[in-house]
């Protein structure tokens, strides 16, 4: 039972470019959501789903999108990087049998120049 | 939406110290988890605990919805014990029980030798 994984652990884009981060649990969870966490701030609500082949915004959307195909994935697309969306971002993930505790993934450090 | 805040911003413990981090929020809530973020950057839950008391070893978290706050206790601090304390709490406006959480800023402890 791996729990919350996250791929890659690390990045460098230059202003412009395209990617997409990977989220996958193996617990079953129906809830999973995307964070991210600069300096100072705390964590921020990017996106969420709520079941598989749904979507919903969090707090902070803009320059964002989210699929989540499959229950046990969950992907976060930056389709034209800016320096502002420099940060970690974590995944998480809750289910019915964990009440709405949540559980989260090990951070992706991204870094846009 | 509902606001977080936790106190104080910074703490620095000799080692064998006690001592209490404070969350204050601004709305009755359904979910309050305290996290450790450690050194490494992961987030580790250590309560989940919406009212009540509980204990894990040295840690002990209270919670009083009534009165809007929760504390967490570290007791016998150790080294391992440094990091980043998140207090995150779930206010449900939709009703549709998505299970969203707002972060305070963290209180960054540091336990000297």
């Amino acid at each position: 039972n791996a729990g919350v994984t996250q791929t890659p652990k690390f990045r460098v884009l230059k202003t412009g470019q395209s990617m997409t981060l990977l989220c996958a649990q193996d617990m079953n969870h129906e809830y999973m959501y995307w964070y991210r966490q600069d300096p100072g701030m705390g964590l921020r609500l990017i996106h969420y789903s709520v079941g598989e082949g749904t979507t919903a915004k969090g707090e902070v959307p803009d320059g964002y999108n989210v699929s989540r195909l499959k229950k046990q994935n969950f992907l976060l697309g930056l389709e034209s990087a800016a320096p502002s969306q420099t940060s970690v971002y974590f995944c998480a993930s809750t289910g019915w049998q964990e009440g709405n505790e949540q559980y989260f993934g090990p951070g992706t450090r991204l870094t846009v120049t | 939406g509902i606001q977080v805040e936790q106190s104080p911003p910074d703490l620095i413990l000799q080692e064998g110290a006690n001592s209490t981090l404070r969350c204050n929020f601004s709305d009755s809530v359904n979910n309050l988890q305290w996290f450790h973020q450690n050194p490494w950057g992961q987030l580790i839950n250590l309560f989940y605990i919406p009212s009540g008391t509980k204990q894990n070893g040295r840690l002990s978290a209270t919670t009083v919805a009534t009165e809007r706050y929760s504390l967490l206790y570290i007791s016998s601090s150790q080294t391992t014990d440094s990091g980043v304390y998140f207090c995150a709490v779930e206010r449900d406006n939709s009703g549709a029980g998505s299970y969203q959480l707002t972060f305070g800023k963290g209180t960054k402890l540091s336990v000297i030798p």
